[in-house]
């Protein structure tokens, strides 16, 4: 079946520098997407990527979505305090078997 | 809006007891689906709707049902409580399975001994 690696799974960075976590997926995805979990939190969405090789920048956040829509990328520059959390990917595989599946990653715990 | 709800936002049951958590939208989101989350293990689909009337099985279904009777309400069912299901329970809605983004309730921490 589809699946989504997130790596690295824990990160601690100093505050102000800067903070990259990498997805990937064993299958061509449709589209894939970012979570956030705070601490005792819920997952909240951030942003969604569709094309290929597409970036999309929110503030201090830069999201990528490679050429071959297997992995994608989120940057954060000069982090802050309110970075803390969990990030997620979510990914729908681009088969049409699996409709209504998507899987997310382990995550990145960024402290 | 209310957004995404969920009942109760803790339980503790003892191994072989059976319960319903509870999950309503009031976004008129036609998909919505369940996960467990546990330490290292990110976020696991357990079943999912794309509509009233119909449900379908994800990553870890064993030991939980579904239904699906109205658009708002999505109930998770544990038939027979066992203590690798100690987990954080998320109900999760979207407009739409692939891609819109999803909602997800806050969240119930179930403790199983």
């Amino acid at each position: 079946g589809q699946q989504v690696m997130q790596i690295p799974q824990y990160q601690h960075v100093q505050e102000g520098e800067d903070f990259t976590t990498y997805c990937n997926s064993s299958t061509t995805l449709s589209n894939i997407q970012w979570y956030k979990q705070r601490p005792g939190g819920h997952p909240v969405f951030l942003i969604q990527l569709v094309k290929s090789g597409e970036v999309k920048k929110q503030k201090r956040l830069t999201f990528q979505f490679g050429e071959a829509k297997k992995n994608s990328s989120l940057h954060i520059t000069a982090t802050q305090t309110t970075d803390v959390g969990t990030y997620f990917c979510a990914g729908n595989n681009a088969g049409g078997t699996s409709y209504g599946k998507r899987t997310f990653g382990q995550g990145n715990i960024l402290t | 809006n209310a957004g995404v709800t969920q009942t109760p936002k803790f339980q503790v049951l003892k191994t072989g007891q059976s319960m319903t958590l509870q999950c309503a939208q009031d976004m008129n989101h036609e998909y919505m689906s369940w996960y467990r989350q546990d330490p290292g293990m990110g976020l696991r689909l357990i079943h999912y709707s794309v509509g009233a009337g119909i449900t379908d099985q994800g990553e870890v279904p064993n030991g939980y049902n579904v239904s699906r009777s109205t658009t708002e309400d999505f109930p998770l069912r544990l038939l027979s409580a066992a203590p690798s299901q100690t987990s954080v329970y998320f109900c999760a809605s979207s407009y739409e399975p692939r891609s819109y983004e999803q909602y997800f309730g806050p969240g119930t921490r179930l403790t199983v001994t």
